[in-house]
């Protein structure tokens, strides 16, 4: 399985915006980057998913290298809620769907 | 939408008893189910995955005949720890896939085992 770096852990200041890095340089053609959130004590939740564009979405926006070889988790204004362990996750278009699960960032909001 | 249940959400059970643990998906069909184990300030790690009506494909290690997987509709999985032992406590959460590859998955809450 391709394998994704994360920093174990950030912190930000409420209401402003978090930039979450992920390195995927093995990442083959076929790979979907996604990103889930573990908020504590429950079970994780989907964020967003990309291939090559950008993404936005309600939660979040997906910034993907040119090269593919990383991205960047977006939260444009943070709040205490999105305090989360965050998962970027490679996975590919063939083959299972299971997903690898590896250390995530520990994202801390100060108020 | 997209909603995925657990039941229970805890359970403290004596060494030695089994546990069952349902998965249910609210308000679609899930064609793929996963479950996965998480301890204590560690990742998720998966367990097994399941299609309905047939056998659930368990990961290396995962003993099957401990951790037992019935996918019987497309709606529900259940997972039943047999003879459980104390380090079989942990936090098991079960996801919802509904079709096609790269279909996000979607969480349950979680069921908190504690064996005694």
């Amino acid at each position: 399985d391709a394998k994704t770096t994360q920093p174990n852990s950030m912190e930000s200041n409420e209401e402003e915006p978090v930039h979450l890095p992920c390195n995927h340089s093995t990442i083959s053609g076929t790979d979907y980057i996604h990103w889930y959130r573990q908020l504590p004590s429950q079970g994780p939740e989907y964020v967003i998913h990309g291939l090559t564009s950008n993404v936005n979405n309600r939660m979040a926006s997906l910034a993907i290298a040119e090269d593919r070889k990383s991205s960047t988790l977006i939260l444009h204004r943070a709040t205490l809620r999105d305090a989360a362990v965050y998962y970027c996750i490679l996975v590919s278009n063939f083959g299972n769907e299971k997903l690898t699960f590896g250390t995530g960032t520990r994202l801390t909001i100060i108020p | 939408g997209a909603v995925v249940s657990q039941h229970p959400s805890w359970v403290i059970c004596k060494s030695g008893t089994s546990v069952k643990i349902e998965c249910r998906s609210l308000d679609f069909q899930a064609t793929t189910m996963f479950w996965y184990r998480q301890f204590p300030k560690q990742s998720l790690m998966l367990m097994a995955t399941s299609n309905e009506g047939s056998k659930a494909t368990y990961e290396q290690g995962v003993e099957k005949d401990k951790f037992l997987i019935n996918h019987a509709s497309l709606t529900l999985s259940t997972l039943t720890v047999t003879s459980a032992h104390p380090e079989d406590s942990s936090f098991y959460i079960c996801s919802a896939q509904r079709g096609v590859a790269r279909e996000t998955q979607y969480f349950g809450p979680g069921t908190r085992l504690l064996v005694l």
